[in-house]
C-alpha cells in the first residue's frame, strides 16, 4: 500500500531557514500537501503542489517536487517562533478517496 | 463562515462501553471523512462519505467501528464494546465537489479506561 515517511524532529534558530523533507511510495496522487498541526489545534492545510509542478513559492513557504525519486520537501524561509509545530506530508490513495499521512515532523524553534 | 465541528471535544470512557462521536460538516460539502490519530503518528484513514453513503469504509479496523450519514451532512462514528487501544483523536474532514483540500475539523480526543 502507499507509505510515506518523514524525519521525526527538526530543530532550527529563529531566522533560520527549516526543510521539512518527505518521501512517498505512490506517484497516482494529482496534488501533494503539507499540513501544519499546533498544541490542541486541528489540522490546517499550508500549502499543496500540483504533481506536474517542480516548485511551488508561497510567501515564506517553498515547496519542490521531485517525482523521479518521490519526493517532496517544505522550506521556511525566517523561521518564527510562531511557526513551532508538527508538519504533515500527505497524499491521496490510488483511489482518490483519502489522504495518506506521514507520522510528522516536529519543529522546534529556538530564539 | 463555521468551520468543521466535532463533539464531544473530549470522550472518556470504560472498556466495554459504546461511544459515539459527532461531526458537523461545513455547509455545501459533499464529502466527509473520518480519521483517527493515534499519539506520535500521522491521521489514519478510516471512511470516506460522497453524500449519504459511504463511497470507502477500507480504513474502518473491524466490525465495532461503524459510521452513518443519514441525511448527508451530520456524521455519527459509532465504536461498540470500545478497547484501550482505540484511545486516539478522531477527525472529520469535509471538502466540496471538485476541491482538493480537505478541512479538518479540531477533533475528539477518545480515552478508553
Amino acid at each position: 500500500g502507499e507509505d510515506v515517511e518523514q524525519s521525526l524532529f527538526l530543530s532550527v534558530r529563529e531566522g533560520d531557514s527549516s526543510v521539512i523533507n518527505c518521501t512517498y511510495t505512490d506517484s497516482s496522487s494529482t496534488y501533494l500537501y503539507w499540513y501544519k498541526q499546533e498544541p490542541g489545534a486541528g489540522l490546517q492545510l499550508l500549502t499543496y503542489i500540483f504533481s506536474n509542478m517542480d516548485m511551488k513559492q508561497d510567501q515564506r513557504l517553498t515547496v519542490l517536487l521531485n517525482k523521479k525519486d518521490k519526493h517532496l520537501s517544505l522550506r521556511i524561509a525566517d523561521t518564527q517562533t510562531g511557526d513551532s509545530a508538527i508538519y504533515f506530508c500527505a497524499v491521496y490513495n490510488q483511489a482518490g478517496t483519502a489522504l495518506i499521512f506521514g507520522k510528522g515532523t516536529t519543529l522546534s524553534v529556538s530564539s | 463562515g463555521a468551520g468543521v465541528s466535532q463533539t464531544p471535544s473530549n470522550k472518556v470512557t470504560e472498556k466495554g462501553k459504546y461511544v459515539e462521536l459527532r461531526c458537523d460538516p461545513i455547509s455545501g460539502h459533499t464529502a466527509l471523512y473520518w480519521y483517527r490519530q493515534s499519539l506520535g503518528q500521522g491521521p489514519e484513514f478510516l471512511i470516506y462519505f460522497q453524500g449519504t453513503g459511504a463511497a470507502d469504509d477500507s480504513g474502518l479496523p473491524n466490525d465495532r467501528f461503524f459510521a452513518v450519514r443519514p441525511e448527508g451532512s451530520v456524521s455519527t462514528l459509532k465504536i461498540q464494546r470500545t478497547e484501550r487501544g482505540d484511545s486516539a483523536v478522531y477527525l472529520c474532514a469535509s471538502s466540496s465537489p471538485g476541491q482538493n483540500e480537505q478541512f479538518f475539523g479540531p477533533g475528539t480526543r477518545l480515552t478508553v479506561l
